[in-house]
């Protein structure tokens, strides 16, 4: 079945810092990855996508590249802020067609951002 | 647009009794799922259906919870009778269905207690 292996957290941080945040999966096919963030006390909300090989999401200065030779989706930052406290989560969706529109999310990685 | 609307934001309520939480999906969509999120198991998908019509329900922990859909703006997740470990923050999420990806847009969540 689908899966997907993130780094374990919590991950704490200087403002300014490089942040990478690792995800792995293993899915047949090509499906989309995602990822997700939730900041304290709110719902999951789409951070960034990539729907084909070698797509690269970005959003709000993070990026993800899907590497179908490695099967990942590393989430990166140049530059973080305080602001960017919250919990990540790697997600996937199968290959289209059929009626499983399922996510399968990983476990979630906390990160804090010290000023 | 409003997003996914859910209600309460907070319950608090003894062993035994029924406990029900409701969400209304952002207009449109075709999918809604509802989550389960704890400490110790992260982000559970408990139920989805499609067009009101529950599709896969593999998720729900036990008969004492149950799913409804009655129309394409509105469902229930029903706990009969609670007990303790069922606390946790339940999420609803709806999607459109755009054939090639799967994007859930989350509501904040019920933190559920049962004492």
């Amino acid at each position: 079945g689908n899966s997907v292996t993130q780094m374990e957290g919590p991950v704490t941080l200087s403002e300014e810092a490089f942040l990478t945040i690792n995800c792995t999966y293993t899915a047949t096919g090509y499906p989309s990855l995602f990822w997700y963030v939730q900041y304290p006390g709110e719902g999951l909300q789409l951070l960034l996508k990539a729907t084909k090989a070698d797509d690269k999401g970005s959003n709000k200065g993070f990026e993800a590249t899907y590497r179908k030779e490695t099967t990942s989706f590393h989430l990166e930052k140049g530059s973080v802020q305080v602001s960017d406290s919250a919990v990540y989560f790697c997600a996937l969706s199968p290959p289209s067609g059929g009626s499983n529109y399922k996510l399968t999310f990983g476990k979630g990685t906390l990160l804090t951002v010290n000023p | 647009d409003a997003g996914v609307i859910q209600s309460p934001r907070h319950e608090v309520t003894e062993m035994g009794q029924e406990v029900t939480l409701r969400c209304k999906p952002i207009s449109g969509h075709d999918y809604l799922f509802w989550y389960r999120q704890t400490m110790m198991r992260g982000l559970e998908l408990l139920i989805y259906f499609n067009n009101n019509v529950p599709i896969d329900d593999s998720g729900m922990p036990e008969d004492r919870f149950s799913a409804k859909m009655p129309n394409a703006s509105f469902s229930t997740l029903k706990i009969q009778p609670s007990e303790p470990r069922d606390s946790a923050v339940y999420f609803c999420a709806s999607s459109p269905d755009r054939g090639s990806y799967n994007e859930q847009f989350f509501g904040p969540g019920t933190r559920l207690t049962v004492l």
